[in-house]
């Protein structure tokens, strides 16, 4: 079985200062990570994924995650906050050997304040 | 990069009436497209699979009846929600999987915001 827990539905930060959006999966196979952004009423973008290569991935627009293995974690930081990086962040886990679905975290809600 | 469109982005419709909602793959053949639902504020829920060619999978507790799903090319997929109601009332967002890719990796759509007074 395929599970992801987005630990924070909410996290506020400062423009400029970091920003860290937690996840963590559980997968009975070697899982597939995703961290996708929905701005407000728009369809999903893809932020960056891990496909056991490199677990340190990076992504689009300076956003960062690190897959570990043994934490069960890939969380996703950005160094510095920009305003327009306000939006919903889904963490999403998939396996190969547990067919094509992909399984969506409950959302992370990202507020920047100037 | 690989292009999903949807079409209609939005839709208000009467109760009782019939609509369709188009998704599209507009660079890459997709065998495989996925349907999902997003309520306010909460997560996708995959509501079928559909692949080019043959019947849709439904995932549990969404009725097929009611949401028909059609795959007839490689770049085509239509849902099409029968005697919509007010409930029916959503964010409905389409992905596609590329024939030749990263086995795992979906496309999304931009959404289709459908309102059923």
């Amino acid at each position: 079985a395929q599970s992801v827990t987005q630990l924070d539905s909410h996290v506020s930060v400062s423009e400029g200062t970091p920003v860290l959006l937690r996840c963590n999966y559980s997968s009975s196979y070697s899982p597939s990570l995703f961290w996708y952004v929905q701005h407000p009423n728009k369809g999903l973008q893809l932020l960056l994924k891990y496909t056991s290569a490199a677990t340190l991935v990076k992504g689009i627009n300076g956003f960062e995650a690190e897959f570990k293995k043994s934490e069960t974690s890939f969380h996703l930081t950005k160094p510095s906050a920009h305003m327009s990086d306000a939006a919903e962040y889904f963490c999403v886990v998939s396996a190969r050997q547990a067919g094509t679905a992909l399984i969506f975290g409950k959302g992370t809600t990202l507020s920047v304040s100037s | 990069g690989a292009v999903v469109s949807q079409h209609p982005s939005r839709v208000i419709c009467k109760s009782g009436t019939s609509v369709k909602i188009e998704c599209r793959s507009l660079d890459f053949q997709a065998t495989t497209m996925f349907w999902y639902r997003q309520f306010p504020k909460q997560s996708l829920m995959l509501m079928a699979t559909s692949n080019e060619g043959s019947k849709a999978t439904y995932e549990q507790g969404v009725e097929k009846d009611k949401f028909l799903i059609n795959h007839a090319s490689l770049t085509l997929s239509t849902l099409t929600v029968t005697s919509a109601h007010p409930e029916d009332s959503s964010f409905y967002i389409c992905s596609a999987r590329e024939s030749v890719s990263s086995y795992n990796e979906q496309f999304f759509g931009p959404g289709t915001r459908l309102t059923v007074l």
